[in-house]
């Protein structure tokens, strides 16, 4: 089943602007990760971030995580046309014999026009 | 390095024909591996993993059926396609991190399935 939801469900800035999207999700987590898909390719891993910690950076990236409130956000400052991508949240569930399996959301479709 | 081969990239098949998807990973041993589906180009659904040769979970009741005859490669395969099996297929690995790790997913280029 879905666990992740995001939104928006597409978002389109210009070059330059910064771009937010966020995720929801249901059940108690061990941690959250977002994945980039350009068109028609695999999924390529962006940033990890636990249920213990609050906020995470990595480049142009900032991710916060709020297990109160069973959400995340990813930011992405400056961007450029090549950030143009479907953006996914994906959750590991804490606890049981998961085994790291992630449930991923619906994604949110960025379009950043030059 | 490790890295990823799934093939083929794409497939068109009619109803009711069989199916073989394949995926290998290199430069690594034991890993999990997992089957995805991705319809519409929208969120994906796992539909098989497995934490080592033989042991294959599935997550959702389908046509469809996952093996891993060796360590590192993980097969797709059907008897017999439906229309609603169309859908871009993706394989993944990661390194295993026991219950409740997290695990950071490497994927493969994915194979886009057609169903005719």
């Amino acid at each position: 089943s879905q666990q992740g939801e995001e939104d928006p469900q597409a978002l389109s800035i210009q070059e330059g602007e910064n771009a937010t999207m966020n995720c929801s999700y249901k059940t108690s987590i061990n941690n959250l990760q977002w994945y980039r898909q350009n068109s028609g390719r695999g999924l390529v891993h962006l940033i990890l971030i636990r249920s213990n910690e609050r906020e995470k950076h990595s480049g142009r990236l900032r991710v916060t995580l709020d297990t109160s409130k069973k959400s995340s956000s990813l930011l992405i400052t400056a961007s450029r046309a090549a950030d143009t991508a479907s953006y996914f949240c994906a959750t590991g569930e804490a606890g049981g014999t998961s085994y790291g399996k992630l449930t991923f959301g619906q994604g949110t479709i960025l379009t950043v026009h030059p | 390095s490790q890295t990823i081969h799934q093939w083929p990239a794409t497939l068109v098949q009619p109803v009711g024909s069989p199916l073989s998807l394949e995926c290998t990973v290199e430069g690594t041993s034991n890993p999990n591996l997992y089957w995805y589906r991705q319809a519409a180009g929208r969120g994906l659904q796992l539909l098989f993993y497995s934490v080592g040769i033989g042991q294959i979970s599935s997550e959702v009741p389908q046509n469809l059926s996952a093996s891993r005859p060796q360590d590192r490669q993980f097969i797709l395969s059907s008897k017999k396609l439906l229309l609603s099996d169309s859908g871009f297929y993706l394989c993944a690995w990661s390194s295993v991190a026991g219950p409740g790790g997290a695990n950071v997913l490497t994927f493969g280029a994915g194979s886009r399935l057609t169903v005719l």
